[in-house]
Parts: C-alpha cells; sequence; structure tokens
C-alpha cells in the first residue's frame, strides 16, 4: 500500500520561499507511470492544483503559478519537493502531496496534508 | 486557466438521487475523457470517488456514478446517505497539459 506523508516548516515569512518535501512509502518513486502532485487548499476554499514531476524529472505547472514553483524528485531517497518562491498570505494553506497514474485522472494516493501558514 | 464550475451547494434527503455539475470548456472536460471526482470531509484527505469521468475505483459504492455530456461532467449519488454529507471536487486535464478544479460543491443531507 502506498503512503504518501508531506513535511517541512509549518510558518514561512512573506517574500520567502516556501519548502516542502512527500516521502513515499510502500513502493518505489522511480518505478510504473506515476506523476507526483502538489495540490493545495487555502482555508474555505476550494482545491487548486500546483504542478506535477515524472519520473523522469518532466515537469509541469499551474499557469497561474508557474514563474513561482518548482518541483524536483529525488528517486534516491524517494522523495518530491516543492518550492514555491515570494510567497504571500495567499499561499497560507493546508498542503497535499498526490500520486496520478499516468494516462488516467486517477489521484488515488494522497498524502494527509500539511499546513503552512505565511506570516512574519 | 479558470476553475471549473460547480454549484456551491446541493441537498438531498436519504434515499434520494442527487447530481452535481462540472462545467469546463472544450479546453479541458469538453475535450478529455479524463474527469476526476473527489469526496472530501473537512480536514480529511480527499477521496477519490470517480476517475476517467466514469470508472469507480475499488472500494468506492457503487450509489456513485459519473458521466459526461459535452463540456459538463456530474456525478450522481444514488440512494442518498447521511455519511454522503461532505464536500465534491470535480477536476480535469487541460490542454495546457495542466490540471483544473472546481471550486467544490458542499453536499447537504437533509
Amino acid at each position: 500500500q502506498v503512503q504518501l506523508q508531506e513535511s517541512g516548516p509549518g510558518l514561512v515569512n512573506p517574500s520567502q520561499t516556501l519548502s516542502l518535501t512527500c516521502t513515499v512509502s510502500g513502493g518505489s518513486i522511480s518505478s510504473g507511470t506515476y506523476y507526483w502532485s502538489w495540490i493545495r487548499q487555502p482555508a474555505g476554499k476550494g482545491l487548486e492544483w500546483i504542478g506535477q514531476i515524472f519520473t523522469s524529472g518532466s515537469t509541469t505547472y499551474n499557469p497561474s503559478l508557474k514563474s513561482r514553483v518548482t518541483i524536483s524528485i529525488d528517486t534516491s531517497t524517494n522523495q518530491f519537493s516543492l518550492k514555491m518562491s515570494s510567497v504571500t498570505a495567499a499561499d497560507t494553506a493546508v498542503y497535499y502531496c498526490a500520486r496520478r497514474v499516468g494516462g488516467t485522472s486517477n489521484f488515488a494516493y494522497w498524502g494527509q496534508g500539511t499546513l503552512v501558514t505565511v506570516s512574519s | 486557466q479558470s476553475a471549473l464550475t460547480q454549484p456551491a451547494s446541493v441537498s438531498g434527503s436519504p434515499g434520494q438521487s442527487i447530481t452535481i455539475s462540472c462545467t469546463g470548456t472544450s479546453s479541458d472536460v469538453g475535450g478529455y475523457n479524463y474527469v476526476s471526482w473527489f469526496q472530501h470531509y473537512p480536514g480529511k484527505v480527499p477521496k477519490l470517488m470517480i476517475y476517467d469521468v466514469t470508472n469507480r475505483p475499488s472500494g468506492v459504492s457503487n450509489r456513485f456514478s459519473g458521466s459526461k455530456s459535452g463540456n459538463t461532467a456530474s456525478l450522481t449519488i444514488s440512494g442518498l446517505q447521511a455519511e454522503d454529507e461532505a464536500d465534491y471536487y470535480c477536476t480535469s486535464y487541460t490542454s495546457s497539459t495542466s490540471w483544473v478544479f472546481g471550486g467544490g460543491t458542499k453536499l447537504t443531507v437533509l
């Protein structure tokens, strides 16, 4: 059974860079045809797809966030990461990592989510 | 990219059927059979209920079904139960090779 777990600072200063890591267990991050995604939900609002990375390192980002987001993958540690620069209070949200099966819209596996607050 | 359009709220009585719509454009919902639906209880992890428009993951009740017509996808829940009360989100693949979510629908079981 695949499990995903987000980790990282729960508090980030405005204008700084938000950094989160998703650790995958129960399977290799480099096996199969999977895309590894980051999704967020601000309090009281809906879900927002941030971006994804394939095992090869190929990335796709939400056009509205693309200029501030970088997603990377480390197959040696079975982790993938999110960096979001120049954060503001609007970036305060619960951040989830998730796995999607390639060639489908099957987002079956999600992490528990981690709350990141942007505040000084 | 603009969020997909979902009704803010729907309601139904136990045993009834309800349908939640998810409207996009020909560049997302209408252009691809890659639409998913998630059930989300506040504070919990979103649960995949339908993927690829009509497919139900193993373990999801057959009371949940998905469909699509043109630029609008729909989630139907039959035999409504109290435990179905939750927020529901749709998502679709887009021509930008990205994914877009709907604004979410709060389902109330009366």
